[in-house]
C-alpha cells in the first residue's frame, strides 16, 4: 500500500497520560499535516512540515502538543498529560507541496481519554 | 463570520435526483479549491478540484463564483453510495487550507 498510513487506528487512554501516534506519508510528498477532527466537524489543521522544517503551527496546538518529523519521512505527534478534551480524531495527511495542495489522508488515530 | 461556511444539511434526497450545495468563503484572494468527501468514521478524500471555468468529471459538476465568492457541487442521478458529508476547502490567499464543516447527504431508496 502507498498511501498514507497512521498508527494505531484506534488509542483509549486515562486523562494525563502520554500518547504518541505515527503517521508514514507517501514517499515522494514532501509535505505533510497534521490535523483533529471532532464529530460534525471539518478537520481542524494543528500542523505542518515541508520535509524536517515545521512551518506552521496551529493556535490549538497547546504547549501539551509536540509534533516531529526528523529525517522528513514519518512524523509522529505526541500528547501529554492528555485531557478528555483531547478525544478527537488525528488525521495525519501528505501533499507533494504544488500550488494545488492536494492532500491524501491517512484512516486517522481515533484518540479516546477516559 | 467563519472564513468557509457549508449548510450542514442534512440534504434528503431520492434516489436518482439530483442535489445541489454551496460552499461560501470570505477570503477574496483565496486561489484553490476542492470539494472533498468524507463517509461516516473515515477520512477525507478527494472528490474534484473547482477550477474557475467549473468542471465536471461524471455525475459531479463543481462551479466557482468568484464575484459571490461561492463554489458549488452538483451531483446528478444521485446514488445510494453517495450519502456521505461533502467538505469544501479553500486555500487562501496566506497558503493556508481552510476547511468547512461539511453537509451530510443522505440518499433514500
Amino acid at each position: 500500500d502507498t498511501g498514507v498510513s497512521q498508527d494505531p487506528r484506534h488509542k483509549i487512554t486515562k486523562r494525563g497520560q502520554n500518547v504518541t501516534f505515527r503517521c508514514d506519508p507517501i514517499s515522494e510528498h514532501n509535505r505533510l499535516y497534521w490535523y483533529r477532527q471532532t464529530l460534525g466537524q471539518g478537520p481542524e489543521f494543528l500542523t505542518y512540515f515541508q520535509n524536517e522544517a515545521q512551518l506552521e503551527k496551529s493556535r490549538l496546538l497547546s504547549d501539551r502538543f509536540s509534533a516531529e518529523r526528523p529525517k522528513g519521512s514519518f512524523s509522529t505527534l505526541e500528547i501529554q498529560r492528555t485531557e478528555q478534551g483531547d478525544s478527537a480524531m488525528y488525521l495525519c495527511a501528505s501533499s507533494s507541496g504544488t500550488a494545488n495542495e492536494k492532500l491524501f489522508f491517512g484512516s486517522g488515530t481515533q484518540l479516546s481519554v477516559l | 463570520r467563519k472564513e468557509v461556511e457549508q449548510d450542514p444539511g442534512p440534504f434528503n434526497v431520492p434516489e436518482g435526483a439530483t442535489v445541489a450545495f454551496n460552499c461560501t468563503y470570505s477570503n477574496s484572494a483565496s486561489q484553490s479549491f476542492f470539494w472533498y468527501r468524507q463517509d461516516c468514521r473515515k477520512e477525507p478524500k478527494l472528490l474534484m478540484s473547482v477550477y474557475s471555468s467549473g468542471n465536471e468529471d461524471g455525475r459531479f459538476t463543481a462551479q466557482l463564483n468568484r464575484a459571490s465568492q461561492y463554489i458549488s457541487l452538483l451531483i446528478r442521478d444521485s446514488k445510494l453510495s453517495d450519502s456521505a458529508t461533502y467538505l469544501c476547502v479553500v486555500l487562501n490567499s496566506n497558503y493556508q487550507l481552510i476547511w468547512g464543516a461539511g453537509t451530510k447527504l443522505i440518499i433514500k431508496p
